[in-house]
This record gives structure tokens, sequence and C-alpha cells, in this order.
């Protein structure tokens, strides 16, 4: 059974700084890897989708990087903004199209 | 064009009574995903339809849950006898067919049962 899980739970850093979130997972077999952003009461926004082909995908000021052979996927965050705080989800789509969710790194961005 | 929508946004019900929750997804997105997200914890799979059969339904915790997607868009999940435990938010999501494709989740609708 696929697992997923995300260090640290909560983070919090200056505004400017550049930042990384973690996710593990403990089967390679994967089609993509996904993150997400969501905000407090909210549902959640695609940030970037990683094909199981790809080693990495950016976007803006984020940059996501997967390594299937160690089962571990980060997020990367340049010259973070206060905008920026929210919580960070990854999800795994593996051997079916369900996605399974980490429990997310919570990021606050201080001014 | 809009993204997927979900009403009602909040449902406050009580114990033993039943719940009716709509998912509209993204027009020309024939995959349509349930899930459904605890405080603190990422959104668990519930149910997965393509088109209007469901194709996995192996999440979904006991048969007092039940979901159908007649005409292949909007999708109802329906919970019967509802209890404490059920209180959650339900995201549905969707994409396009096939693997690989990405998944655009609406706002969730937030069931509290009293």
């Amino acid at each position: 059974k696929q697992e997923v899980t995300q260090i640290p739970a909560a983070l919090s850093v200056p505004e400017g700084e550049n930042l990384v979130l973690n996710c593990s997972f403990t089967d390679s077999a994967i089609y993509n890897l996904q993150w997400f952003r969501q905000d407090p009461g909210k549902g959640l926004t695609s940030l970037l989708l990683i094909q199981s082909s790809q080693r990495e995908q950016t976007s803006g000021r984020l940059n996501a990087s997967l390594d299937k052979s160690s089962g571990r996927s980060t997020l990367y965050i340049a010259a973070s903004q206060p905008g920026d705080s929210a919580t960070y989800l990854c999800a795994l789509q593996g051997g079916s199209e369900k996605l399974v969710f980490g429990k997310g790194t919570k990021l606050t961005v201080n001014p | 064009g809009a993204g997927v929508s979900q009403t009602p946004s909040n449902k406050v019900t009580e114990k033993g009574k039943y719940v009716e929750l709509r998912c509209d997804p993204i027009s020309g997105h024939t995959a349509l995903y349930w899930y459904r997200q605890s405080l603190g914890q990422g959104p668990e799979f519930l149910i997965y339809f393509q088109g209007t059969g469901a194709a996995d339904d192996s999440g979904l915790p006991n048969d007092r849950f039940f979901a159908v997607r007649p005409e292949g868009s909007v999708s109802t999940l329906k919970i019967q006898r509802t209890e404490r435990g059920d209180s959650a938010v339900y995201l549905c999501a969707s994409s396009f067919a096939g693997w690989n494709n990405e998944q655009f989740f609406g706002p969730g609708t937030r069931l509290t049962v009293l």
C-alpha cells in the first residue's frame, strides 16, 4: 500500500527566503506526482504535475523535482512571499486513477 | 471556463439524517472523483467515475455511502443515517480520461453531523 509522508508538518520562514518542502513515498511504481496548495477553508489548487518519465517541472517561482528511485519529491519555492502561506500537499497516482495524499506541510511566510 | 463547483458549501445535519452533496465537474472532463478530508489530514479517496459508471468505489467506508453520476456529468454523493464520524470536508475533482491527467478540485462541502 502506497504511503506518502511530508516533512516537516509545519514550517515558518521570513519573507524572501528560499525553501524546500519534502515528500517521500514507499512505492516507486507511480504514474505521476502532483503538488497542491490549500488555503484555510478552501479546496485544492493544483500547482505542478510531474509525469513519471520527468524529473522536474517549473512554474514561476516554483520548481518540483521527482526521484522515483529514492521515493522522493521536493517543492522548491524561491523568494517566498506572505501570500505563499498555505498548506502544501503532495499526491501520487500509482496503480489506479485515484490520488494518494500526504498530510501536508503548513507553510507560514512572515513579513 | 468554470472550474469544479460543489453545493452546498456547508451542510449541518443531525445524526441519523440523510444528506446529498452535489458536484458539477469541468465541462468535457469524463473522469470524476470524490475524496474526504478530515481535520489535519490529507484527502482520502472515496470513489471514481469514468463517464456514468463507478470505475473504482474501493474507498467508500461502508454501505451508508453511495454516489451516482447518471448522465456522465453532475455527480451526487449520498450518505444515509449520518454519524458524527462522517463530519469532514467532501472534495470533488475532475479530469480528462486516462492516466497522467491533472485532477482539478472543487472548493468542497463541509459536512457537520451533530
